[in-house]
């Protein structure tokens, strides 16, 4: 596609539910990272894949988090057992290649839990 | 680099006066220096970046500097205007090997009329 797709772009959920988001990245783009952003803050490092495999989930607060890309394309960023803190604006990035220049981002999912 | 710091936080300047926005970095192994804009409801988007093996990097009204020895660079906006009102974020990276990319927080820039 023409850019980084996130969807849905808004999600509202009740505290204890289960969500995914989805992200689309650019067709060929290797590298793929989520961020959370929360209001008026700086983008917050979550995990990010090369090709298929997680290649640092380091930023995952805790076990409720996950996320997979099984075809080394589009991911999708999976949250259980949702709690109100989780509320924030998810957003996908992406890059052409193995360096980090560059990063597109996606226009982000705005999650809100209820 | 793993860790990032951005200052001021917010910064309002009046028209057409110049903008700074300073980080500094933690990771010697650090080379290569993006800076992202934020406008309200929309995604970041690079505005200009820097590698490690240059000082100064400027396209029209932006600029970047750095210094690897105090490892701090900065983003510098001269004559400001109105759309440059947004957020603005660093990052300090490791170019050649993908791995991840820690933002600094944030510099909310408002331009006075």
């Amino acid at each position: 596609g023409a850019g980084v797709s996130q969807t849905p772009s808004n999600k509202v959920t009740e505290k204890g539910k289960y969500v995914e988001l989805r992200c689309d990245p650019i067709s060929g783009h290797t590298a793929l990272y989520w961020y959370r952003q929360s209001l008026g803050q700086g983008p917050e490092f979550l995990i990010y894949f090369q090709g298929t495999g997680a290649a640092d989930d380091s930023g995952l607060p805790n076990d409720r988090f996950f996320a997979v890309r099984p075809e080394g394309s589009v991911s999708t960023l999976k949250i259980q057992r949702t709690e109100r803190g989780d509320s924030a604006v998810y957003l996908c990035a992406s890059i052409p290649q193995a360096t980090n220049e560059k990063l597109f981002f996606g226009s982000g999912t705005q999650l809100s839990v209820l | 680099g793993e860790n990032v710091e951005q200052h001021p936080s917010t910064l309002s300047v009046q028209e057409g006066d110049s903008a700074v926005i300073k980080c500094t970095y933690s990771d010697s192994a650090s080379n290569y220096f993006p800076w992202y804009k934020q406008e309200l409801g929309k995604r970041p988007q690079l505005i200009i970046d820097i590698r490690s093996n240059v000082g100064e990097k400027k396209d029209q009204r932006i600029a970047v500097t750095l210094n690897k020895t105090a490892k701090h660079f900065s983003l510098h906006i001269t004559e400001t205007q109105p759309e440059d009102s947004a957020v603005y974020f660093c990052a300090a990276v490791r170019y050649s090997s993908a791995s991840k990319i820690i933002f600094g927080s944030g510099t909310r820039l408002s331009i006075r009329p």
